[in-house]
This record gives structure tokens, C-alpha cells and sequence, in this order.
């Protein structure tokens, strides 16, 4: 089955200590995001990967860090997670969205629930 | 910037009904907007998409419309029933740019 699996679905930490969020993908996209949906806000994008090693900030990238070894994998890191980066946190990947093929649908994970006190 | 408004307050429809959900849009037009599905607990689900150069686009119960002039596409559910109740989210895509702009999105609720 094609899908997007993040781990944990739900997280409780304490501010400060380093936490990371794993995203894997079985569909062989070359695309992966990371978002964060709050109430009233929106989906608003974190990082993305174009492909292996390719990676770029997106509209809140502050406080987070990814990498991009494996085509599968895009991991989401917090260094020093802050009570403000509770939130609920979605990967998505899609094959790339460039020129003629720049409208791809993107697959999402069922989300990770961070909470940070 | 570029920015994608839905109407945050629910809409509650009676089954059999049409439910029509709004997506407005500022600045010049998306290449494409992009309609999805969100149940709670769950990640957004890809519905449909429709190109700036495309009035309108279907898929069995749903239909999609894009009007630059209004700079709004409409997202109907016809027939709806009480498992079409979720939360629907309008994205714009630009060519070039490698992300969708999300809307808040809208929350339906399907009585029987």
C-alpha cells in the first residue's frame, strides 16, 4: 500500500531536549515536505527536499532542522524544541513539481502531535 | 505574498443536499489550485485539481470550479451524505515554485 508513515504519532517532551520526528515514503517520490498546522493558521510549510541531498527552507523554518540521505527518509529534527513549535506536524511527498509536471498531488502522513512543555 | 482564504466558520448541510465551499484568492492567479480532504486525526487526502486555464472539472459527486475574474474557485458536493462531513482544504500552486500555499480550510457537517 502506497503510504507516508511519521513516528511518533504523538510526542509530550520537555523544552530542550533534542526530539526527532521520522517520515518515510514507499512511492519512490523525489519530493518530501514538512508542515506544521495550526489552528486558525493554516498548513504552513517547513523544509522541503527537491531530492537526495536537495533540501530548502520553507515559510517557518526556524527552530528545525532536516536531512535528506535516503530517497525514502526525511527526517524532522529539533535541536532545542521551544513550547511554540507545539504543534501537529504533517510529511507529504509527491514526485517532483517542476515545469509541465509542477501541479503533483501530494501524499500526506496521518500526522505527529507535539507537545512541548 | 500570496495568500488562500476559506470561510473558517462550518458549514451545516442537509443530506441529499449540494454543499458548495469557497476559495478565494489573492494577487495574480495560481497555475493550479489543488482541493483536499481532512478527517480528523488524519492527514490531508488529495481531491482534485484544476488549472488556471480551466473553468470547471469533475469527479463522480464533486465538482470544481476556477474563475480569474473573481479570483475564487467553488468546490461542490452533490448528493452529499453524512460521510462527506470533514474539513476541506483549498491550495494554490504556482509554476516554478515548489510548494502549494494552503487555506485554512473549511469544516462540513452532513446531517442526516
Amino acid at each position: 500500500e502506497a503510504q507516508v508513515t511519521q513516528n511518533p504519532r504523538y510526542l509530550i517532551t520537555v523544552t530542550g531536549k533534542k526530539l526527532t520526528v521520522t517520515c518515510s515514503q514507499n512511492m519512490n517520490h523525489e519530493y518530501m515536505s514538512w508542515y506544521r498546522q495550526d489552528p486558525g493558521l493554516g498548513l504552513r510549510q517547513i523544509y522541503y527536499s527537491m531530492n537526495v541531498e536537495v533540501t530548502d527552507k520553507g515559510d517557518v523554518p526556524e527552530g528545525y532542522k532536516v536531512s535528506r540521505k535516503e530517497k525514502r527518509n526525511f527526517p524532522l529534527i529539533l535541536e532545542s524544541p521551544s513550547p511554540n513549535q507545539t504543534s501537529l506536524y504533517f510529511c507529504a511527498s509527491s514526485l517532483t513539481p517542476r515545469g509541465a509536471r509542477s501541479h503533483q498531488p501530494q501524499h500526506f502522513g496521518d500526522g505527529t502531535r507535539l507537545s512541548i512543555l | 505574498s500570496q495568500k488562500i482564504e476559506q470561510n473558517s466558520e462550518a458549514l451545516n448541510i442537509q443530506e441529499g443536499k449540494t454543499a458548495t465551499l469557497t476559495c478565494n484568492y489573492t494577487n495574480y492567479s495560481p497555475a493550479y489550485l489543488q482541493w483536499y480532504r481532512q478527517d480528523p486525526g488524519r492527514g490531508p487526502v488529495f481531491l482534485l485539481l484544476i488549472r488556471e486555464n480551466e473553468k470547471e472539472k469533475r469527479k463522480e459527486r464533486l465538482k470544481v470550479t476556477f474563475d480569474t475574474t473573481l479570483k475564487q474557485s467553488l468546490f461542490h458536493i452533490t448528493a452529499s451524505q453524512p460521510a462527506d462531513s470533514a474539513t476541506y482544504l483549498c491550495a494554490r500552486g504556482d509554476t516554478g515554485f515548489q510548494k502549494l500555499v494552503f487555506g485554512t480550510g473549511t469544516r462540513l457537517l452532513v446531517s442526516p
